[in-house]
């Protein structure tokens, strides 16, 4: 059982907008810490995706965009295209446990 | 560019020890935390130690606490994991990762992993 939690799969077709739910608690996105997005293609390490809630990496399209409010976060991606096809996790610090915690990833499919 | 290389996986058997090593490379090593993170065979991303910038603190999830040992020699640009009492539940991928910040936990470079297997 996962500290964040993520729906296990979402999809969409290509050109369209899907979105990725995170939910934390208190101890973790509620208590200011922020939110962090990876991509994972399928036999390779992840890549860090959004940092900071909303900050893409040089390099990142701006078809991924990052927010966050109370305990949750989302991750949003407009325009979608076959390469986005990945596993998505998203990640933030639990200051009960002392470090950090992953969502238990979404596999996005575009259809 | 920067680049992080995993090395050290293996098949162990259960209550061995091994040492993973991260060698580091195009950027100033000694001014990044450090971290570890490890993926079963099809599961999903686990965070298992941070160490500061100098090596002063480390942190571990409840998991491997007492187990594991997090070390860094900024001298070598290396990242070291100690695991002793290796258990079946240890099997993955190991990645180490490089914190974007000065500890913000946002992991902006990853090794290429190395894979431990605990069996007997």
């Amino acid at each position: 059982q996962s500290v964040l939690t993520q729906p296990p799969s979402v999809s969409g077709a290509p050109g369209q907008r899907v979105t990725i739910s995170c939910t934390g608690s208190i101890s973790n996105i509620g208590a200011s810490y922020d939110v962090h997005w990876y991509q994972q293609l399928p036999g390779t390490a992840p890549k860090l995706l959004i940092y900071g809630n909303n900050n893409r990496p040089s390099g990142v399209p701006d078809r991924f965009s990052g927010s966050k409010s109370g305990t949750s976060a989302s991750l949003a991606i407009t325009g979608l295209q076959a390469e986005d096809e990945a596993d998505y996790y998203c990640q933030s610090y639990d200051m009960s446990l002392s470090g950090g915690v992953f969502g238990g990833g979404t596999k996005l499919t575009v259809l | 560019q920067v680049q992080l290389v995993d090395s050290g996986g293996g098949v162990v058997q259960p209550g061995r020890s091994l040492r993973l090593s991260c060698a580091a490379s195009g950027f100033s090593f000694s001014s990044h935390a450090m971290h570890w993170v490890r993926q079963a065979p099809g599961k999903g991303l686990e965070w298992v130690a941070a160490i500061s910038y100098d090596g002063s603190n480390k942190y571990y999830a409840d998991s491997v606490k007492g187990r594991f040992t997090v070390s860094r020699d900024n001298s070598k640009n290396t990242l070291y994991l100690q695991m002793n009492s290796l258990r079946g539940e240890d099997t993955a991928m190991y990645y180490c990762a490089r914190d974007r910040s000065t500890g913000d936990y946002a992991f902006d470079y990853w090794g290429q992993g190395t894979l431990v297997t605990v069996s007997s």
